[in-house]
């Protein structure tokens, strides 16, 4: 089973601050790394798709980098809204015919207004 | 806008029921997903299919089974439910690559 470990497990911050999350996998046999965006009582929702080493995605105010020789991707959201308090997953594909992913426990994160 | 369908949103069942939980996509999508999600475990893969009739266990196939009949369904059978068996169950499906859609998850409690 690979491992794949996300911090901190949770985090509040004030509406306004930038923050950034840490999702952290084992570098050999890598094809792909995702990140996902769970709030309450909605389905997860994918954010990016990463493949290659230095790769940076942005979409508005979240940005991500990739790493894939040390194994790590950052998230960093710039301006935290309140309507950015969910859960942030992340998860590695290793390839394969079936694509199936492996996710990390999540961070949570808490924006207050 | 493409969708994964789960059939219930709640559902409570008693200890030894046969509990079937539906998932249908209309994408078209070759290959099928069913996590459970829990407190402090984060999503775990129960079992998956990358085509009709095939199925493959991933890392916590016991005291469940699959069936994919048809290409858009994919359904979670709990043969004998235990009340460790609640949780929250997601379904997803993706083509090739590219990610995964998930369903809203359904939360089944077992009594």
């Amino acid at each position: 089973i690979l491992n794949v470990e996300q911090s901190p497990q949770s985090l509040h911050v004030q509406e306004g601050d930038s923050t950034n999350f840490t999702c952290s996998f084992p570098s050999s046999n890598f094809y792909a790394l995702h990140w996902y965006r769970w709030e309450t009582a909605k389905s997860p929702e994918a954010l990016f798709v990463m493949t290659l080493n230095g790769d940076e995605k942005k979409k508005g105010r979240i940005s991500a980098t990739l790493n894939t020789k040390e194994g790590y991707s950052y998230l960093y959201i710039k301006g935290s809204q309140p309507e950015d308090s969910a859960t942030y997953l992340c998860a590695l594909s290793s390839g394969g015919s079936n694509y199936k992913l492996t996710f990390g426990k999540g961070t949570l994160l808490t924006v207050n207004p | 806008d493409v969708k994964v369908t789960q059939s219930s949103r709640y559902l409570v069942k008693r200890t030894g029921e046969k509990v079937f939980l539906e998932c249908v996509q209309d994408m078209d999508h070759e290959n099928m997903f069913w996590y459970r999600q829990d407190p402090g475990l984060g999503l775990r893969l129960i079992y998956f299919s990358y085509d009709v009739k095939m199925k493959e266990k991933g890392d916590i196939p016991e005291g469940y089974s699959v069936s994919r009949e048809k290409k858009e369904r994919f359904s979670l059978i709990l043969e004998s439910a235990s009340t460790n068996q609640t949780s929250m169950y997601l379904c997803a499906s993706s083509l090739f690559q590219y990610g995964y859609t998930f369903g809203s998850g359904t939360r089944l409690t077992v009594v």
